[in-house]
């Protein structure tokens, strides 16, 4: 079955310091990735997401920034961190073998606290 | 551009009431719909889900969804909860079948008492 790990788990970053989340799936090929944000009584806002390798469509213009090298890799960055940066970050994919339903598969989650 | 609203952004209840959540949505075309629920320290996951036929939809763990076209509603239903349903609640709409892209509601946080 699938799995999505994402890494690290939890992460607590100066203002105007870099970002890296990295998120990995296993189980699955060619899948669509995605990266959302989660901020309380917000819901899940789409942040970027990316139908194949090197292919990123971003959602919202904003401080951060999406890459994915590999297949199973999607990776979400950020240069210089502002303060909005802070939230929880989700990753979720959606298996292209099934049909075009929409329905995702979310990670567990990396908490982002920016000082 | 779709959005999705949840009117409840808190519910307290007691174990055995009974619990309506609403969803309603704004797109004018064919949608898929979904519920998912985050239960406290653990990750969202697919509560159930309506993409044809049968409007009343229904999930795991006894919940249940009615999609009512005409309202651009998808309300989350449970006859009688249990002190293990309290978590968060995200309904969603899929009208972009192309992209696979979800748009989320606000979310609502439930509490069951025991």
């Amino acid at each position: 079955s699938q799995t999505i790990h994402q890494w690290p788990a939890t992460l607590v970053q100066p203002v105007g310091s870099p970002l890296s989340l990295e998120c990995t799936v296993e189980g699955t090929s060619n899948p669509n990735l995605y990266w959302y944000r989660q901020a309380a009584g917000r819901g899940l806002q789409l942040l970027f997401y990316s139908v194949g390798i090197g292919q990123i469509s971003s959602e919202v213009p904003q401080n951060l920034s999406a890459s994915r090298p590999q297949d199973r890799q999607f990776i979400l960055s950020s240069k210089k961190l502002l303060l909005s940066d802070s939230g929880f970050y989700l990753c979720a994919l959606h298996n292209r073998g099934r049909a075009n339903t929409g329905e995702l598969f979310f990670g567990e989650g990396s908490r982002l606290t920016v000082l | 551009a779709q959005s999705v609203s949840q009117h409840n952004h808190h519910v307290i209840l007691s174990e055995a009431a009974s619990l309506e959540l609403g969803c309603n949505y704004s797109y004018g075309g064919t949608v898929n719909l979904f519920w998912y629920v985050q239960y406290p320290g653990q990750h969202l996951q697919l509560l159930l889900k309506y993409f044809s036929g049968d409007p009343l939809v229904k999930g795991i763990k006894g919940f249940e969804a009615e999609f009512i076209k005409s309202k651009f509603s998808f309300n989350l239903r449970k006859p009688s909860v249990q002190w293990s349903d309290t978590a968060e609640y995200f309904c969603a709409v899929n009208a972009n079948a192309a992209g696979n892209k979800l748009t989320f509601g606000g979310g609502t946080r439930v509490l069951v008492k025991p």
